[in-house]
């Protein structure tokens, strides 16, 4: 069975760094893109980030661009996201996304909770 | 970016009976080369992640019960759930993913 499982989230200061990862199986990993989706608690889903298969090409929604940076490890399956300068607005449910095929979103993780409060 | 639209925010359905939430997007995302639209459906349950229902608009996701159905073309699409079932209280997302990919804000589905 597909599985992405997040790990690495928690409190955070205002301009402290985080690093999540999202450990998958079940599938061929470099077959995929990966992305990254956060919500904000009692709002909707916002796409954060994506890295290719290859792990060349990332790119990132303009509210956290130059703050996070997304990587791969082709050897261990996993997909991270470097998290830096953290604010208050970042707070949120983040969850790593399987990219289907045809473009849309298929599987997701269990969502890893970071909260950035004083 | 895209913007999503869903309608309404809330609803309540009897068991058994129909529910229906409705999606608009700022612009089409009928792809005209292939002919299929970008939109994807998603539900979601508390304490679980999003669980992929249809794409393509209208194409039911592995697994999922058969009254979940799609409809839809260009900027405006619809998610039915017939004969609604206790276990389908959740929020419901549209998602497209023509161009990048945004999220309707959600319609929250309860048993009235």
């Amino acid at each position: 069975d597909v599985q992405l499982v997040e790990s690495g989230g928690g409190l955070v200061q205002p301009g402290g760094s985080l690093r999540l990862s999202c450990a998958a199986s079940g599938f061929t990993f470099s077959d995929y893109y990966i992305h990254w989706v956060r919500q904000v608690p009692g709002k909707g889903l916002l796409w954060v980030a994506r890295i290719s298969d290859d792990g060349i090409v990332t790119t990132y929604a303009d509210s956290v661009r130059g703050r996070f940076t997304v990587s791969r490890d082709r050897a261990k399956n996993t997909a991270y996201l470097q998290m830096t300068s953290l604010r208050a607005e970042d707070t949120a449910t983040y969850y790593c996304v399987r990219l289907a095929a045809g473009g849309n979103y298929d599987y997701w993780g269990q969502g890893a909770q970071v909260t950035v409060s004083p | 970016d895209i913007v999503m639209t869903q309608s309404p925010d809330s609803l309540a359905v009897s068991l058994g009976e129909r529910a229906t939430i409705n999606c608009r997007s700022n612009q089409s995302v009928l792809y005209s080369a292939n002919n299929k639209n970008y939109l994807a459906w998603f539900q979601h349950k508390p304490g679980q992640p999003p669980k992929l229902l249809l794409y393509w608009a209208s194409t039911r996701e592995s697994g999922v019960p058969d009254r979940f159905s799609g409809s839809g073309s260009g900027a405006d699409f619809t998610l039915t759930i017939n004969s609604l079932q206790a276990e389908d209280v959740a929020v419901y997302y549209c998602q497209q993913y023509y161009k990048s990919w945004t999220f309707g804000q959600g319609t929250k589905v309860e048993i009235k």
